[in-house]
């Protein structure tokens, strides 16, 4: 069974441009959850999505944003980017809220 | 209310020896104490979990403690191997915030052959 996988592996961006990051969860699972890693950093919850619709956000300014789409996959945009979205943004899904999450490898995104 | 405090932030052990890696909550509404491992360039992997309903949960080397009254809970390797050496990152989640994890700071193992 294929994991959560996510694209781009790499990304680079200039100053002010934007990014969008996909995630497909594990086959059957629901939630989808964002995270932001930076540099030597904990795990910083972003977003989380359950069956379309927007569960829960983390405390980042509004230019981060994403979607669920209705085969569950998730995208992540981030506006207006800035030097310090510099990161490793992890996605992960679970089966449904309460349930184990489980992590994709993540997608690097350099903001120069 | 949300935190999670996790120490040490950097642990160095001896191939065979055991490590310790604590974390704190506060919230009590949490229910659920997963522990993470994640190598560099890598996502974090789900190591163990353990629910408040027991106080104690083993799978090979690797041991949780949990210690409700107190809002503790640790992570303990038994005979540490140089790869398991990573970064260890604890959790918490409750009902109310369907899976959404809070993470720790995270611990760096260093394992010395």
């Amino acid at each position: 069974e294929a994991g959560v996988t996510q694209s781009p592996t790499h990304l680079i961006k200039t100053r002010g441009q934007q990014a969008t990051l996909r995630c497909s969860p594990i086959s059957g699972h629901t939630s989808v959850y964002w995270y932001q890693q930076a540099l030597g950093l904990g795990l910083q919850f972003l977003l989380w999505y359950d069956e379309g619709e927007e569960r829960n956000r983390g405390n980042f300014p509004p230019r981060f944003s994403g979607r669920q789409f209705p085969n569950y996959s998730s995208e992540l945009n981030v506006n207006a980017l800035e030097l310090e979205d510099s990161a490793l943004y992890l996605c992960a899904s679970s089966l449904s809220p309460g349930h184990t999450i489980y992590f994709g490898e993540g997608s690097w995104l350099t903001v120069v | 209310q949300q935190q999670v405090k996790q120490s040490p932030q950097s642990l160095i052990v001896q191939k065979g020896g055991i490590s310790i890696i604590n974390c704190a909550y506060e919230n009590t509404a949490f229910d659920y104490f997963p522990w993470y491992q994640q190598f560099p360039g890598k996502g974090p992997a789900l190591l163990i979990a353990i629910r408040p309903d027991v106080s104690e949960k083993k799978e090979g080397r690797f041991t949780i403690s949990f210690n409700k009254s107190a809002k503790q809970f640790s992570l303990h390797i038994m005979d540490s191997q140089p790869g398991d050496s990573a970064t260890y990152f604890c959790a918490a989640s409750g009902e109310t915030s369907g899976s959404r994890l809070t993470f720790g700071e995270g611990t760096q193992l260093t394992v010395n052959p």
